[in-house]
């Protein structure tokens, strides 16, 4: 089942802008972990956030981690063209020990 | 290896046949995993190897699927008698261990006819 949840679906803006995607969750966990994939395929690891944590930073990227509140957000700043891919966030729950469970993802399209 | 890879990157098959999906995890990674990703959804576990011990093939979605990991190394994901629901994009990952990064290959594009 999935218990991770993307906010938006999709999202369409300018390249230069930010573009801010958030993730929900239900149940309580050792950590949440960004993913992107591009075309379809080739999914690649972004960022991993414990749940002892509350941001993280790497280059452009901004992760946020509200455990009280069972979300998280991902931030691009100053988009590229490059950045259009889906963005899925995954869980690895307390009681899952090893799955991770995965939303639908957010389509992001950056318009040059 | 560099990374996790996996083969074939694209099959087509018909109804009610057999196929093989194999993949080679980053060397040294105890964990493997296998998930499936239908058109424009997320990941669906299927099942998770972890060193020697008795895989979790608590996400395989029927006895038509198998996987084997051999010397704790490669993988082969089996369906037999395909359908055409099986159609998806199947992508393997590996990683140090539980709870830590997963690494994933470039996935098989499964086409069932």
């Amino acid at each position: 089942s999935q218990q991770g949840e993307e906010d938006p679906q999709a999202l369409s803006i300018q390249e230069g802008e930010n573009a801010t995607m958030n993730c929900s969750y239900k149940t309580s966990i050792n950590n949440l972990q960004w993913y992107r994939q591009n075309s379809g395929r080739g999914l690649v690891h972004l960022i991993l956030i414990r749940s002892n944590e509350r941001e993280k930073h790497s280059g452009r990227l901004r992760v946020t981690l509200d455990t009280s509140k069972k979300s998280s957000s991902l931030l691009i700043t100053a988009s590229r063209a490059a950045d259009t891919a889906s963005y899925f966030c995954a869980t690895d729950g307390v009681d899952s020990n090893y799955q991770l469970i995965w939303g639908a993802g957010t389509k992001l399209i950056i318009k040059p | 290896g560099a990374g996790v890879s996996q083969s074939p990157s694209n099959k087509v098959t018909e109804k009610g046949k057999d196929v093989e999906l194999r993949c080679d995890p980053i060397s040294g990674h105890t964990a493997l995993y296998w998930y499936r990703q239908s058109l424009g959804q997320g990941l669906e576990f299927l099942i998770y190897f972890q060193g020697n011990s008795a895989p979790d093939k608590s996400g395989l979605p029927s006895d038509r699927f198998s996987a084997e990991r051999t010397g704790g190394s490669v993988s082969t994901l089996t369906i037999q008698r395909t359908q055409q629901e099986d159609s998806a994009v199947y992508l393997c990952a590996s990683s140090t261990g539980e709870q830590e990064t997963q690494y994933f290959g470039p996935g098989t594009r499964l086409l069932v006819l």
